[in-house]
């Protein structure tokens, strides 16, 4: 079983430079969502959506970009990469019933 | 402003002996309170959760400890075992938002054997 799939894994960026982390699940989740975890912060939530063409921000939005188009994929867009980015990302999803939340395994995002 | 604190950054316990996480909240909104384990280089895993309306919730050696008067939860990991060292996760979130997780900052917890 797939689960959350994000990629790419590991990606190095210059300052000023965009990219898009990708993240699909295949497990018709409504509910989707990113988060950054910095050292000693924990995880802080980016963005999520509650379905198809609903998003919202979470904590930490500003730099960030996201939209939802099908049910399976959630991308987040860095349009202009800056090095207070670097971090890992984890995108995540549920299926709103109130039971768990799963995760990707991560993307690492360096940013020089 | 930090909705969900967990103040102790490290645990270091014998094998066998019991571990206990300790996380506290400031939202009275939140009802609905997950645990989750994290290895390095991977993505949390979910590890067990209490609604608000339940005070204990058991799942085989991991048992979670609500207590809302004082906005404080507890993990309880007996007995404890190597393969338990790892980053331990409190979440929180309002069952209107359960895409929406606000996370401790985490404990490391190593099981000496």
């Amino acid at each position: 079983n797939a689960g959350v799939t994000q990629t790419p894994k590991f990606q190095v960026l210059k300052t000023g430079q965009s990219m898009t982390l990708q993240c699909a699940q295949d497990m018709n989740h409504e509910y989707m969502s990113w988060y950054r975890q910095d050292p000693g912060m924990g995880l802080r939530l980016i963005h999520y959506s509650v379905g198809a063409g609903i998003t919202d921000q979470g904590e930490v939005p500003n730099g960030y970009n996201v939209s939802r188009s099908t049910t399976e994929d959630f991308p987040l867009r860095l349009l202009s990469a800056a090095p207070s980015q670097t971090s890992v990302y984890f995108c995540a999803s549920s299926d709103g019933s109130g039971n768990t939340i799963y995760f990707g395994e991560g993307s690492w995002l360096t940013v020089v | 402003d930090q909705q969900v604190k967990q103040n102790s950054p490290s645990l270091s316990v014998q094998e066998g002996r019991i571990s206990i996480l300790n996380c506290d909240y400031t939202n009275s909104m939140f009802d609905y309170f997950l645990w989750y384990k994290k290895y390095p280089a991977e993505g949390p895993t979910f590890l067990i959760s209490i609604s608000s309306i339940k005070d204990k919730n058991e799942d085989g050696r991991f048992t979670v400890f609500l207590n809302k008067s004082a906005k404080h939860l507890s993990l309880h990991i007996v007995p404890s075992q190597p393969g338990d060292s790892a980053v331990y996760f409190c979440a929180a979130s309002a069952r209107s938002n359960t895409g929406k997780l606000i996370f401790g900052q985490g404990t490391t917890l190593q099981v000496k054997p």
